[in-house]
Formats: C-alpha cells, sequence, structure tokens
C-alpha cells in the first residue's frame, strides 16, 4: 500500500524547535522528490518545502527560509522537517506528499499524488 | 494573499454543473506551468483530482474535468452530489517566488 505518515508534531512555546518525521511505504522512496505543505486552521494549503529524490536540491517558501531545514534519509524511507525558531504562525497541520511527473522532466510541473494523513504543530506560549 | 485567485464558495443543487475558477499570472499559469486541482474533505488531506491541467488520475471519475487557458484554468464539476461537497485547490508554480503555489480553496456546497 502507497502511503505516507507523519509525525512528530505537537504543542511548543515560541523560539523551540520541533522535529517532523514522514515514514513512506509502497513506492520507491529513493525515486521521488517529497514536498511539506501545510494549512493553518481554518485556511488554505501553504507550500512549505521541497527536497529532491537525492537530497541534493532543497527549495523553501520565504516564509520558513532559514528556519526550516528539509532532509531524507533514503535508507530509511523518512523524510524529516526540522523546523526552529518556531512562531505562532507556523501552528498547521503538517502534510508531507509525494511529487509525480507525467514525463516533462521539469520537477516545476509536478502534482502532489500522494498525501500523508498529516501532523498538527501548535505553537503556543 | 494567493498568488493564484480562486472564489471562496461556489454552490449548486443536486444533478448540477459548477465551475471553479483559478486566475493566475505571467510568472505561473501564464508561464506554461502547468495547474494541478485538488479535493479537500472535510477533516481529511488533500486529494489530487486533475493533473497537468487536464488529465484525471485513475479513479476519479470523468464529472470532473479541467481546462487551462492563458493565465487561467478551470475545474468543472457536473452531476453534483452530496458527496462533492469539499474544498477545491488549484496548485502551480511560480518563477517570481521560485516556488509552488496553491490557490485560496474554494469552498463547494451542494444545496
Amino acid at each position: 500500500q502507497v502511503q505516507l505518515v507523519e509525525s512528530g508534531g505537537g504543542v511548543v512555546q515560541p523560539g523551540r524547535s520541533l522535529r517532523l518525521s514522514c515514514a513512506a511505504s509502497g513506492f520507491t522512496f529513493s525515486s521521488a522528490a517529497i514536498h511539506w505543505v501545510r494549512q493553518a486552521p481554518g485556511t488554505g494549503l501553504e507550500w512549505v518545502a521541497v527536497i529532491s529524490y537525492d537530497g541534493s536540491i532543497k527549495s523553501y517558501a520565504d516564509s520558513v527560509k532559514g528556519r526550516f531545514t528539509i532532509s531524507r534519509e533514503n535508507s530509511k524511507n523518512t523524510l524529516f522537517l526540522q523546523m526552529n525558531s518556531l512562531r505562532g504562525e507556523d501552528t498547521a497541520v503538517y502534510y508531507c506528499a509525494r511529487a509525480v511527473n507525467s514525463g516533462s522532466g521539469d520537477w516545476h510541473r509536478d502534482s502532489f499524488d500522494i498525501w500523508g494523513q498529516g501532523t498538527m504543530v501548535s505553537v503556543s506560549p | 494573499q494567493s498568488v493564484l485567485t480562486q472564489p471562496p464558495s461556489v454552490s449548486g443543487a443536486p444533478g448540477q454543473r459548477v465551475t471553479i475558477s483559478c486566475t493566475g499570472g505571467s510568472s505561473n499559469i501564464g508561464a506554461g506551468y502547468d495547474v494541478h486541482w485538488y479535493q479537500q474533505l472535510p477533516g481529511t488531506a488533500p486529494k489530487l483530482l486533475i493533473y497537468d491541467n487536464t488529465n484525471r488520475p485513475s479513479g476519479v471519475p470523468d464529472r470532473f474535468s479541467g481546462s487551462k487557458s492563458g493565465t487561467s484554468a478551470s475545474l468543472v464539476i457536473t452531476g453534483l452530489q452530496a458527496e462533492h461537497e469539499a474544498d477545491y485547490y488549484c496548485q502551480s508554480f511560480d518563477s517570481s517566488l521560485s516556488g509552488w503555489v496553491f490557490g485560496g480553496g474554494t469552498k463547494l456546497t451542494v444545496l
């Protein structure tokens, strides 16, 4: 069964750190770029970060650049999101999502075909 | 403020047809980047509904269709059913932001 399962969410104070994990199964994890997407309560989806299949290329939304770090361990089929200097506006459900390309080879054209169930991060004093 | 603009809400009676628009600009849809659509049922993760502007993943019924023209894209749902009540998001890439972007989302209500 192709799936992604996030973990690591919780309640944390502003300025502290949290590390999210995303465990993959049912597909060749080492061949897929993976994104983090978040959704603040009652709002829409916001792209957070992406990492290439081999971890050599990473990109971040301006809202998290310099504070969040995406990484992966292909030998363990696991993706991570290290979140430092957390702020109230980081409160959200965090999803990992598999990127899929239909043949162009340009990852900017990728859609997200597999999503995890999400893990909630609450930043509160 | 999303760079892809969607109407906050649309509604229709059972059996009717609704269209959800997604308006971008010259750095995203107008630059030729593909548009993808996602359906998010209450309390669940998003699900890919349309990819590469017009294509349906396996298992998505043909009552869902997508199109793209210029700086805009549209999702059409025909034969509305109560189970279609959900939030719908368009998504693309923006070269000015150097990042993947989502529309603000559209809440579909089946009357």
